[in-house]
C-alpha cells in the first residue's frame, strides 16, 4: 500500500502565478517530510523540508505547509518561473533516534510541473 | 557542495549478464542508498548501508546485491540482469542523524 501519495501526475501553471502541489501520507509515524525535484535525465535534488514539529518552512520562493491531523502536506511555489518546469516529489521519513543509521526515504510517485509562459 | 556521482550514466546489458552499478561520494557521509526509479512509481529503495560492510535491505531487494567496503563507495551489482530491471538507478548518501539524502545524477540501464 502506497503510504506517500501524490494524486495529481501533472499540474499546468502559469508563469508568475502561485504553484501549489500536494501530498498526503498514511503513516502515522513519518515525522519529517522533504521535497525534490527533479529534471529528465538528472538525479533528484533537495529543495526543502519540514519536520512535525513545525507547519510551516520558508526558503524564498518555496514553502511547505504541514497539516499533521489531515496528514496532508503541500508545497506553494510563487511566483512560478519556467525553470520551475519539472518533476516534484515529497518523500517522507520517520526521524533517524540515534543508535543506528538512517532509514531511506519513502517517495511519492511524483507531480509534473509544467509552467507556461 | 555534496557531490555523487555514479560510474556510468547508461548502460546497455543482455539478460543474465552480471552488472555493477557505482557510486562514490566525496563528503564522509555515513549513510549510502539506492534507489530505482519507474515511470508512475516514483523511487523505491532497493538497499542501503549506514557503515561499512553493513547493509540492509530496503523495499524491492529482490535480484540485487550490495557491496560497501570502502566508506565512500556503494555499489549495487545485479547477479543476472533480467529485463524487469531496466531501469534508472538512483544513488543518494546522507550524514548520520539527518534525513536530507543527496543524489548522484542516474544510470540509466537498459537490460536486451
Amino acid at each position: 500500500d502506497q503510504q506517500v501519495k501524490q494524486n495529481s501526475p501533472s499540474l499546468s501553471v502559469q508563469e508568475g502565478r502561485i504553484s501549489i502541489l500536494n501530498c498526503d501520507y498514511t503513516n502515522s509515524m513519518f515525522d519529517y517530510f522533504l521535497w525534490y525535484k527533479k529534471y529528465p535525465a538528472e538525479g533528484p535534488t533537495f529543495l526543502i523540508s519540514i519536520s512535525s514539529i513545525k507547519d510551516k518552512n520558508e526558503d524564498g520562493r518555496f514553502t511547505v505547509f504541514l497539516n499533521k491531523s489531515a496528514k496532508h502536506l503541500s508545497l506553494h511555489i510563487v511566483p512560478s518561473q519556467p525553470g520551475d518546469s519539472a518533476v516534484y516529489f515529497c518523500a517522507a521519513s520517520v526521524q533517524w533516534r540515534g543508535g543506528g543509521g538512517a532509514d531511506g526515504l519513502t517517495f511519492g510517485k511524483g507531480t509534473h510541473l509544467i509552467i507556461q509562459p | 557542495d555534496v557531490k555523487v556521482t555514479q560510474s556510468s550514466r547508461y548502460l546497455v546489458k543482455r539478460t543474465g549478464e552480471k552488472v555493477f552499478l557505482e557510486c562514490v561520494q566525496d563528503m564522509d557521509h555515513e549513510n549510502m542508498f539506492w534507489y530505482r526509479q519507474d515511470p508512475g512509481l516514483g523511487l523505491r529503495l532497493i538497499y542501503f548501508s549506514y557503515d561499512v560492510k553493513m547493509k540492509e535491505k530496503g523495499d524491492i531487494p529482490e535480484g540485487y546485491s550490495v557491496s560497501r567496503e570502502k566508506k565512500e563507495r556503494f555499489s549495487l551489482i545485479l547477479e543476472s540482469a533480467s529485463t524487469n530491471q531496466t531501469s534508472m538507478y538512483l544513488c543518494a548518501s546522507s550524514l548520520v542523524g539527518e534525513e536530507t539524502q543527496y543524489f548522484g545524477p542516474g544510470t540509466r540501464l537498459l537490460v536486451l
